[in-house]
């Protein structure tokens, strides 16, 4: 759907690991975002980037870092996962600011 | 962002309108009311949005009272397929100025279960 891959799907891993998550368009869509959705607390922003290498934080970016080193990935990192990032993690593209996003389907990450 | 208020959840007949309410009392001027509903274990999908003047599209309509505290999602023949949460969200435009990078603030949304 609207040419948005999450990787992985599913991912299960330990306390201290290093994560990366990965958001893959083929739209060549300049804005790129990345959310969490925990139950009680819908969709959080975490990143976002407004272009290659322009990224910024959102209203949760504590333990989280992305980078976008072209325009179609997008990549989220949790340097030492702790078991609060349990969550959904969704990317979305949107063309400009004030064009709707478009999400993908979600990266569902356990934190044991 | 202004806050929306929607009714917690919903049922609808299938084959029938389902009419979604959702209010925003605070919204300003250079706000737009966008809709979005998820499906469950999907990704949220974009229905509609508008400014101020009624939109339609294939797959709902969105109707905007005239002092735009209040607006009305349409799914003029809903279907099964159609049993979602539907987020109603008011989002800034970046003629506002400042830091304006697309945000949206999902609230807690409507269930709306369709029923055969």
């Amino acid at each position: 759907d609207a040419g948005i891959t999450q990787s992985p799907r599913h991912k299960v891993t330990e306390t201290g690991t290093p994560v990366t998550l990965r958001c893959h368009q083929t739209e060549n869509h300049r804005y790129m975002y990345w959310y969490r959705q925990d139950p009680g607390h819908g969709l959080r922003l975490i990143h976002y980037s407004y272009g290659v290498k322009d990224t910024d934080k959102g209203e949760v970016s504590d333990g989280y870092s992305v980078s976008r080193s072209k325009t179609e990935d997008f990549l989220l990192t949790l340097e030492s996962a702790t078991s609060s990032q349990t969550s959904v993690y969704f990317c979305a593209i949107s063309y400009s600011e004030n064009q709707p996003q478009h999400f993908g389907d979600g990266t569902r990450l356990s934190i044991l | 962002d202004a806050k929306t208020t929607q009714p917690p959840s919903m049922d609808c007949a299938e084959g029938r309108a389902a009419n979604l309410p959702c209010n925003h009392s605070t919204i300003s001027g250079n706000e737009y009311v966008y809709w979005y509903r998820q499906i469950h274990s999907q990704g949220p999908q974009y229905i509609i949005h508008g400014l101020k003047n009624n939109e339609t599209n294939e797959m709902a309509s969105l109707i905007i009272t005239e002092d735009r505290k209040s607006s009305t999602l349409i799914l003029p023949h809903a279907t099964l397929r159609d049993t979602a949460v539907y987020y109603c969200i008011v989002r800034v435009t970046s003629n506002a100025g400042g830091t304006s990078y697309g945000k949206l603030t999902f609230g807690q949304g409507t269930i709306l279960t369709v029923h055969p």
